[in-house]
C-alpha cells in the first residue's frame, strides 16, 4: 500500500493566527483527495474534498498540487473549536472500491 | 445527512471469545468499510465490501473475517479475540470507489 504521509505536530497556534499543513502521497495515479477532521475519542468527520482547481469553505481552504503530489489545508482566523487532528485520506486505486488511505493525522492545538 | 451506526460504543470481551461489531449506513451506499485506529498507526483497513454478499480483504484481514447478506448492514467477526485486538473499532460508508467515506461513532474494543 502506498504512502500518505503528514507532520503529526503539534501545531501550537494562537488564536486568530493562520496555520496551514500539508500531505505528501506517493502514488501519482491517486483520484480523489479528501480532509477529514477528528476530535478526541470521536470518529474522522469530512472537513471537505479536495478539487484540482483548489475549493474553499468559509475560513478553509484545500489545495492540490499534483505534480510535487501534495494536498493542503489552509486554516484562516483560527477558532479555538478547530483544535482537533486533521487527517488527510488519498483514494488511489482507480477501478476497484478499495478504502482511502488515511494519513496518521496533524494535531492542532489552538491557544487562547 | 448520511447516518452510519455500530452496535455498541464500548466492549469488553475475554480472550478467545467470539466477538460481533455491527455497522448499519442508511444511505444506500454501496461500498462499506472496517477499520482499526490505534494510537501511532492512524487508521488501517482490515475489509471492506463494494456489494452484497461480496468482501475484499484490506491491509490487515488476519484475525477478522466479515459478512453483508444486506445492503445496509456490514459486520466485523472476530474468530477468537486476542487482547491484540484491544482498538477503536471504525465503521465507514461511501457512495463509490472515488467517493467520500463516512463514518460511525466506533466501536472501542478491549479484550482482556
Amino acid at each position: 500500500r502506498k504512502e500518505v504521509e503528514q507532520d503529526p505536530g503539534p501545531f501550537n497556534v494562537p488564536e486568530g493566527a493562520t496555520v496551514a499543513f500539508n500531505c505528501t502521497y506517493s502514488n501519482s495515479a491517486s483520484q480523489s483527495f479528501f480532509w477529514y477532521r477528528q476530535d478526541c475519542r470521536k470518529e474522522p468527520k469530512l472537513l471537505m474534498s479536495v478539487y484540482s482547481s483548489g475549493n474553499e469553505d468559509g475560513r478553509f481552504t484545500a489545495q492540490l498540487n499534483r505534480a510535487s503530489q501534495y494536498i493542503s489545508l489552509l486554516i484562516r482566523d483560527s477558532k479555538l473549536s478547530d483544535s482537533a487532528t486533521y487527517l488527510c485520506a488519498v483514494n488511489e486505486k482507480g477501478g476497484g472500491a478499495d478504502g482511502l488511505t488515511f494519513g496518521k493525522g496533524t494535531h492542532l492545538i489552538i491557544q487562547p | 445527512d448520511v447516518k452510519v451506526t455500530q452496535s455498541s460504543r464500548y466492549l469488553v470481551k475475554r480472550t478467545g471469545e467470539k466477538v460481533f461489531l455491527e455497522c448499519v449506513q442508511d444511505m444506500d451506499h454501496e461500498n462499506m468499510f472496517w477499520y482499526r485506529q490505534d494510537p501511532g498507526l492512524g487508521l488501517r483497513l482490515i475489509y471492506f465490501s463494494y456489494d452484497v454478499k461480496m468482501k475484499e480483504k484490506g491491509d490487515i484481514p488476519e484475525g477478522y473475517s466479515v459478512s453483508r447478506e444486506k445492503k445496509e448492514r456490514f459486520s466485523l467477526i472476530l474468530e477468537s479475540a486476542s487482547t491484540n485486538q484491544t482498538s477503536m473499532y471504525l465503521c465507514a460508508s461511501s457512495f463509490g470507489t472515488f467517493y467520500e467515506q463516512y463514518f460511525g461513532p466506533g466501536t472501542r474494543l478491549t479484550v482482556t
